[in-house]
């Protein structure tokens, strides 16, 4: 079974600085996707960055990158140029590789939560 | 808009007192899926569907049916809620194409089962 670690239960961040959120996750699988989820306060869950396994380059989206070290099974979650927005949970979230038919459970982690401060 | 809607988004129950939670979406998914989030444990899956009539238990399935009759339904029954029920409830669509389709996520449903 998959294990996914989010070792900061609460971190904080001024605005306009950036911030990095950790995640380390437990499996014997080669091929799966990783992702980062927002959790703000309306509780609504928004994807806001994946990384499949198998590509070496970091994905990037905006102001959000991550830090994919697979053979340390690290995947941790950098915010540049914090905004007052992004105060929120963020879950580190793990998903097998599958084709065909079968579940496409997303195991997620405590999550982290994130203050950004003026 | 491409969406999944759930409903109620708050509900106040008794212990015992049947209820379902529904779930919609608009985007022709074929894969489903509940999912229970608790402070300190993060999102667990209940139940998945892969397609009509097809369903299956997660992680957390004890005290939870559901039914997939039509493709954009898959609604959450609690046939005799408890207090150990009362959570944050999501449900999930997405295609079932490729090695990790993005998933859509509801806003969410507050149970709270006295």
């Amino acid at each position: 079974a998959q294990t996914v670690t989010q070792s900061q239960p609460e971190m904080s961040v001024q605005e306009a600085e950036t911030v990095t959120l950790s995640c380390t996750y437990d499996t014997s699988e080669n091929n799966y996707y990783l992702f980062w989820y927002k959790q703000p306060p309306s509780r609504q869950m928004i994807l806001v960055i994946r990384q499949e396994a198998y590509k070496q380059q970091n994905a990037t989206e905006n102001r959000f990158s991550v830090n994919f070290q697979k053979a340390a099974k690290s995947f941790s979650l950098k915010i540049s140029d914090s905004q007052l927005g992004d105060t929120a949970m963020y879950f580190c979230a793990f998903m097998k590789s599958r084709s065909g038919g079968s579940n496409y459970k997303l195991t997620f982690g405590k999550g982290t939560l994130l203050t950004v401060n003026p | 808009e491409a969406q999944v809607t759930q409903n109620p988004r708050y509900l106040i129950t008794v212990t015992g007192k049947k209820l379902t939670v529904t779930c919609s979406q608009n985007m022709n998914h074929e894969y489903m899926s509940w999912y229970r989030q608790d402070p300190g444990l993060g999102l667990r899956q209940i139940y998945y569907s892969m397609n009509v009539e097809v369903t299956d238990k997660g992680d957390v399935p004890e005290g939870y049916k559901v039914s997939r009759k039509e493709k954009r339904n898959f609604p959450l029954i609690l046939e005799s809620p408890s207090p150990n029920q009362t959570s944050l409830y999501f449900c999930a669509s997405s295609l079932r194409s490729g090695g990790a389709p993005s998933q859509y996520f509801g806003p969410g449903t507050r149970l709270t089962v006295l």
